[in-house]
């Protein structure tokens, strides 16, 4: 059964940066992509971006580019979200999720999130 | 990027009701149509995948139904459970956005 695990929550400065880890297990790795959405407390959820862990290709959310990076470790199932220049609106749960679909992009399972917060 | 729209943003509701809640999103998906449940405290869980097809021990009390940009995510006979924010995702393209939520109360 595919289990994702995150590393725990994060208090951070402005202008700083986060990298938020999560452990994939109970399945192949490198065969879908995962994903990272966010939550904004009592907010909706946003994508912000993937990465195919086979190949290591990136895609972003417009709204994150420039500020985000996803990055992966084959060797310890285990993908890195990196949020830069961090400010008080970045203070959200953060989600990884993998894709278990072929092209059509849903998200199952999700990992438990990982608090972030940015406060001076 | 594909907006989708949800309503109600919430609704009150009992043990045992029908509850239905709809989405739309600004151009077609075709059935690239995904629904979540989120309840307090918790990470999403994937209830519906395209437009239609019950996620895997997920009870059939949930049903999907649409295409294109109109879609409806149906709970025959709520269970104390099922008292949750419910969101829609379209994957046809990206950005993946999802719409706002619907929070479904006592």
């Amino acid at each position: 059964q595919a289990l994702l695990v995150q590393s725990g929550a994060e208090l951070k400065k402005p202008g700083t940066s986060v990298k938020v880890s999560c452990q994939a297990s109970g399945y192949t790795f490198s065969s879908f992509p995962l994903h990272w959405v966010r939550q904004a407390p009592g907010q909706g959820l946003a994508w912000m971006g993937l990465i195919d862990p086979s190949s290591g290709d990136t895609t972003y959310a417009q709204s994150f580019r420039g500020r985000i990076t996803v990055t992966r470790d084959k060797s310890t199932s285990t993908v890195y979200m990196e949020l830069d220049s961090l400010r008080s609106e970045d203070t959200a749960f953060y989600y990884c999720a993998r894709d278990p679909s072929n092209h059509a992009t849903w998200f199952d399972p999700w990992g438990q999130g990982t608090l972030v917060t940015v406060s001076s | 990027d594909i907006q989708m729209t949800q309503s109600p943003s919430s609704l009150s509701a009992s043990v045992g009701d029908r509850v239905t809640i709809t989405c739309r999103a600004s151009e077609s998906v075709n059935t690239f149509l995904n629904w979540y449940r989120q309840k307090p405290g918790k990470a999403p869980q994937l209830l519906i995948f395209a437009a239609t097809s019950l996620q895997r021990g997920v009870p059939s009390r949930f049903t999907g139904s649409g295409l294109g940009t109109h879609f409806t995510l149906t709970i025959s006979g709520l269970q104390p459970e099922d008292f949750a924010t419910y969101y829609c995702q379209q994957g046809s393209r990206t950005p993946y956005t999802f719409g706002q939520g619907t929070k479904v109360e006592i």
